[in-house]
């Protein structure tokens, strides 16, 4: 156990619909990121959010949001889902003065869009 | 644009042997490089952090190597076992408050 909770695990949906991830950052951290996994892009980062605020937007479409609540949890929300959102979703945490650590992964949330 | 750059897509070795995975970077200066394991299905492990003035680290079996020049660090596994098996990946960025960038990873097999 990393430390780093994602929940579901697994998610199917049908297109069109709606979805929301959820993370638990290991205790401490401040940070949260959302990453994006497919086969053929690799890890993509998506948005991090630091202590409620949002820092720095990667690749992340305008059909997807996050946010970060004061108890430092954080939602991925994925909407207008298409076929081609099919992937693992990863939450990282880190904190500001773990520099010889690295992120800390969750166990990801596959979503498969039929 | 600024690019890490894993080249081999996948490095098949015998036991025994030492690993040797490769991540180039251009255009740019990174100042801290970071190697990770990915099991199939699972997420990222952090391993190792490498700092630009650092030529060198180690962690048990693991080494990895940053040089400036070269724009390259090499991430060895000496005495290589099966269980070594999985996806290395290399990524760029300091892990306090900035987004790491990541390369698509070196699926290492490691064959008894």
């Amino acid at each position: 156990d990393s430390g780093v909770t994602q929940t579901p695990k697994h998610l199917i949906t049908a297109t069109g619909q709606r979805v929301t991830l959820r993370c638990s950052p290991r205790s401490g951290d401040l940070s949260v990121y959302w990453y994006q996994q497919s086969l053929d892009q690799g890890l993509q980062f998506l948005i991090h959010y630091y202590n409620g605020e949002e820092r720095a937007k990667g690749n992340i479409l305008e059909r997807f949001s996050a946010q970060q609540f004061p108890d430092l949890h954080s939602e991925l929300n994925l909407s207008s889902l298409e076929l081609g959102d099919s992937a693992l979703y990863f939450c990282a945490s880190s904190a500001q003065d773990r520099s010889n650590y690295g992120y800390t992964f969750g166990s990801g949330t596959r979503l498969t869009v039929v | 644009s600024q690019k890490i750059e894993q080249n081999s897509e996948a490095l098949n070795i015998q036991e025994g042997k030492t690993a040797t995975l490769t991540c180039n970077y251009t255009n740019y200066s990174p100042a801290y490089l970071q190697w990770y394991r990915q099991d199939p299905g699972r997420g990222p492990v952090f391993l190792l952090l490498i700092r630009e003035n650092e030529k060198e680290k180690r962690k048990e079996r693991l080494k990895v190597t940053f040089d400036t020049t070269l724009k390259q660090s090499l991430f060895h596994i000496t005495a290589s076992q099966p269980a070594d098996s999985a996806t290395y990946l290399c990524a760029r960025g300091f892990p306090g408050n900035t987004p790491l960038v990541f390369g698509k990873g070196t699926r290492l097999s490691v064959i008894a």
